[in-house]
């Protein structure tokens, strides 16, 4: 019930190319759906972030597709680039709780120049 | 301080023995969290502060984990006893009230030998 699937494990893309992570959900009651890139090193910085009362979120090359009744969010990059080569997560939390991020288990993405 | 504080970055004991993990959160932020990462798994909750009270402590794995947060700033997460099973990334978490936005600092690595 708390589980955040995510797929793929990893993705290798060309400059340029678009990136495409899949992540599903089962609690109905999550309504926060942020997505999180870490570099090696790094703690997790949050993307980009989206609510279940919209179908997309867009910024810069960054866009979060999302679809309630299938319960399923994706996260897409356009015209990726080397520097996006990092490890994506996709979350889910609760609203009316602590905001408790419940993770998915990542994607590692490779852009090749 | 500008962003999430956590020492030490790197700490390397063995088997039995008693470590402390400091966070020093972003000034204000009222909500703390722990986290552990372990090698390409996503992050994976253990405990939530609002204030000084532990408001859930869900996360904590056994009875060797005790996280601590006094005057409400500050937080140590304490490991009694160590075990090889619990080399991991520790990060912490902060968040203002009102806000659903955690800012992750960079974590400590734990290696139990």
């Amino acid at each position: 019930q708390q589980q955040v699937k995510q797929s793929p494990q990893s993705l290798i893309v060309q400059k340029g190319g678009i990136s495409i992570i899949n992540c599903a959900y089962e609690n109905t009651a999550f309504d926060y759906f942020p997505w999180y890139q870490q570099f090696p090193g790094k703690g997790p910085a949050l993307l980009i972030a989206i609510r279940p009362d919209v179908s997309e979120k867009k910024e810069g090359r960054f866009t979060i597709s999302f679809n309630k009744s299938a319960k399923q969010f994706s996260l897409h990059i356009m015209d990726s680039q080397p520097g996006d080569s990092a490890t994506y997560f996709c979350a889910a939390s609760i609203r009316d709780s602590s905001y408790k991020l419940i993770f998915g288990s990542g994607t590692r993405l490779l852009v090749r120049p | 301080g500008a962003g999430v504080s956590q020492t030490p970055s790197n700490k390397v004991t063995e088997k039995g023995k008693y470590v402390e993990l400091r966070c020093d959160p972003i000034s204000g932020h009222t909500a703390l969290y722990w986290y552990r990462q372990s090698l390409g798994q996503g992050p994976e909750f253990l405990i939530y502060f609002q204030g000084t009270g532990a408001a859930d402590d869900s996360g904590l794995p056994n009875d060797r984990f005790f996280a601590v947060r006094p005057e409400g700033s500050v937080s140590t997460l304490k490991i009694q006893r160590t075990e090889r099973g619990d080399s991991a990334v520790y990060l912490c978490a902060s968040r203002p009230t009102g806000a659903n936005v955690l800012t992750f600092g960079a974590g400590s690595r734990l290696t139990v030998l």
